[in-house]
């Protein structure tokens, strides 16, 4: 699977948008963009993923360059409760293919 | 309701001890996952089973030993723990194995003395 690249950490101001950048420039065709977080003393949780179709859901926007090879994570409206460890994961689309989580990005939501 | 549950939540022993974390899922998912996360916060993922049957196995010692009575039951067993197993230890699930939205537990938190 493809390496990610990610800043270390990142603050955003209470009620703004939240833009995470991630650099997968070696993704192929068949690779998903899979992004986790991981809150303080909890287990990671799923956040959202796309192929190469820009993606929405309740907790987040994916924004995914026409060549895939960097993506955005959008938490439009941040709280504090969205102060984590953010995770970029590149993942083939085969049975039994794994998750490998890199050191992510920090995120720390100010008040 | 805990959609994925592990137990102990913290887990304090002696070096050469042998200890078990149990964890059990109820959302009717057929993987179930264990990731080690160390010191460094590095997640890694340990075993993969899919319908009792292994189909993940890293490179771990042998030390480690998953066991899946059923679907919904994914237990880790550490023979002699060594100090380096010092760590959080994971458990997931997912619908299905070729997926990779996972649901995660909150952790195990083993201490070896």
């Amino acid at each position: 699977d493809a390496k990610t690249t990610q800043p270390t950490s990142m603050d955003c101001a209470e009620g703004r948008a939240a833009n995470l950048p991630c650099n997968h420039s070696t993704i192929s065709g068949n690779e998903y963009v899979y992004w986790y977080r991981q809150i303080h003393s909890q287990g990671p949780q799923y956040i959202i993923h796309g192929l190469k179709n820009n993606e929405t859901n309740e907790m987040a926007s994916l924004i995914i360059t026409e060549d895939r090879k960097s993506s955005t994570l959008i938490l439009p409206h941040a709280t504090l409760r969205d102060t984590a460890v953010y995770y970029c994961i590149v993942r083939g689309s085969g049975s039994a293919r794994q998750l490998t989580f890199g050191s992510g990005t920090q995120l720390t939501v100010l008040p | 309701d805990t959609a994925v549950s592990q137990t102990p939540k913290y887990l304090v022993t002696q070096m050469g001890n042998d200890k078990s974390i149990k964890c059990e899922q109820n959302l009717g998912h057929d993987t179930m996952y264990w990731y080690k996360q160390d010191s460094k916060k590095f997640l890694k993922i340990m075993f993969s089973y899919n319908n009792k049957e292994l189909i993940i196995n890293e490179t771990v010692p042998n030390r480690f030993s998953p066991k899946s009575p059923d679907k919904a039951h994914l237990n880790l067993h550490i023979n002699s723990l060594e100090l380096g197993d010092s760590a959080v230890y994971f458990c997931a699930s997912s619908q299905r194995q070729n997926t990779g939205e996972l649901f995660f537990g909150e952790g195990s938190r083993l201490t070896v003395l």
